[in-house]
């Protein structure tokens, strides 16, 4: 258990639709990053906050936003949702010396 | 450009034998960070080990150890005496400082499947 909590674990939704995924990072991590996870693409890094703030953006579409709350905790919003989109989306956290980035167990996005 | 390569198939090791995973990078960084992951079929990524590019020994991890070869730009995954749950997906990864130094996201290779043989 890495300590990072992703909710929900499955989703299942249509295409145009819109979805909120979850991530808790480690208690005392500052940096949030999500990823995504398809056949074709690979592991990709998509955005990144650092204490509410955000860091820096990869390959997320303008379709996708972000956010990382007081708490903590971030949300990933997805709109408009299109059969491409179905994938596992990470989150993962790190201390300020980011040795290491600590996975959650992943979101699986099916979008039928 | 790729900044991470992982082009080994497919690899079968024998039970509690020793095996190595393959990762070249590319980087004009003079500091970064090399990870390596492990992803079994349930999904989730499972931190192996770490080495920066700074580190003048090799990392270990008990039976994980990183071959890294700083001029031929290569950060091989050393596996000893293999276990069938060794069985998983295997990412390298590469992190680069971003500018004032903050923590930097991770570029990942497309992975290597190992499968461990009874």
């Amino acid at each position: 258990d890495s300590g990072v909590t992703q909710t929900p674990k499955h989703l299942i939704t249509a295409t145009g639709q819109r979805v909120t995924l979850r991530c808790s990072p480690r208690s005392g991590d500052l940096s949030v990053y999500w990823y995504q996870q398809s056949l074709d693409q690979g592991l990709q890094f998509l955005i990144q906050y650092y204490n509410g703030e955000e860091r820096a953006k990869g390959n997320i579409l303008e379709r996708f936003s972000a956010q990382q709350f007081p708490d903590l905790h971030s949300e990933l919003n997805l709109s408009s949702l299109e059969l491409g989109d179905s994938a596992l989306y990470f989150c993962a956290s790190s201390t300020r010396r980011d040795n290491e980035q600590f996975f959650g167990p992943g979101t699986r996005l099916t979008v039928l | 450009a790729q900044k991470i390569t992982q082009t080994q198939p497919g690899m079968f090791v024998q039970e509690k034998e020793a095996v190595t995973l393959d990762c070249t990078y590319d980087t004009s960084d003079p500091s970064y960070g090399l990870f390596w992951y492990k992803q079994p079929s349930s999904g989730e990524m499972i931190f192996l080990i770490y080495q920066g590019s700074y580190d003048q020994q090799n990392a270990t991890e008990g039976r994980y150890s990183l071959n890294f070869q700083k001029a031929r730009k290569s950060a091989n995954l050393v596996i000893s005496a293999s276990q069938l749950g060794d069985s998983a997906m295997y990412f390298c990864a590469m992190r680069e400082l971003q500018k004032g130094g903050a923590n930097s996201k991770l570029t990942f290779g497309k992975g290597i499947t190992l499968s461990v043989r009874p």
